[in-house]
């Protein structure tokens, strides 16, 4: 089966930074990667698919790249709503794995 | 709007059984994939199963295959799991979640009902 990684896992920034997780794929996915937002105590939301669609209603702030084994979610400006742990997801195949996440805060 | 409620999480011991329900409205139930993903306490989010519209396609992860089945019934607009066999590591707070067309992405979330696995 593909493995998801994220790097960092964790990491502490300041308003209006621009911030950048990884994810990787131990195998090609083409572009078959979500990005979701998880805050705390709440459900996940899908933000991009397709590595850079941006889901309806999803802040401009918001935006994924890459193709089949490495891919980013950039927040070009961090705000303090964006406090959450970001996890990625392939879905070309069963099964779909998620990354670890990583755990996103203000500095 | 799009609501998924799920229901039927609680207490089991070890080696038990437990179905869980979502209930599904505010769109063509029977036009969409669904599926159950879960997160233990703290932890991250990991795929759970997955049935196509008509129920011809069913999907699990190893770390349930042969221990849960999932289900549906379009007429009903509800998706079920039968969790057996019980273990510690399944506890978690289960999430019914639905795809959008052509994709095996997870668009709606329900709020989740937790199963909790212990003696």
């Amino acid at each position: 089966d593909i493995q998801m990684t994220q790097s960092p896992s964790s990491l502490s920034a300041s308003v209006g930074d621009r911030v950048t997780i990884t994810c990787r794929a131990s195998q090609g996915i083409s572009n078959y990667l979500a990005w979701y937002q998880q805050k705390p105590g709440k459900v996940p939301k899908l933000l991009i698919y397709a590595a850079s669609t941006l889901q309806s209603g999803v802040p401009s702030r918001f935006s994924g790249s890459g193709s089949g084994t490495d891919f980013t979610l950039t927040i070009s400006s961090l705000q303090p709503e964006d406090v959450a742990t970001y996890y990625c997801q392939k879905y070309n195949s069963a099964p779909f794995t998620f990354g670890p996440g990583t755990k996103v805060d203000i500095k | 709007e799009v609501q998924l409620v799920e229901s039927g999480g609680g207490l089991v011991k070890p080696g038990g059984s437990l179905r869980l329900s979502c209930a599904a409205s505010g769109f063509t139930f029977s036009s969409y994939s669904m599926n159950w993903v879960r997160q233990a306490p703290g932890k991250g989010l990991e795929w759970v199963s997955s049935i196509s519209s008509s129920s011809s396609y069913i999907y699990y992860a190893d770390s349930v295959k042969g221990r849960f089945t999932i289900s549906r019934d379009n007429a009903k607009n509800s998706l079920y799991l039968q969790m057996n066999s019980l273990r510690a590591e399944d506890t978690a707070v289960y999430y019914c979640a639905r795809c959008p067309p052509r994709a095996a992405t997870f668009d709606y979330w329900g709020q989740g009902t937790l199963v909790t696995v212990s003696s």
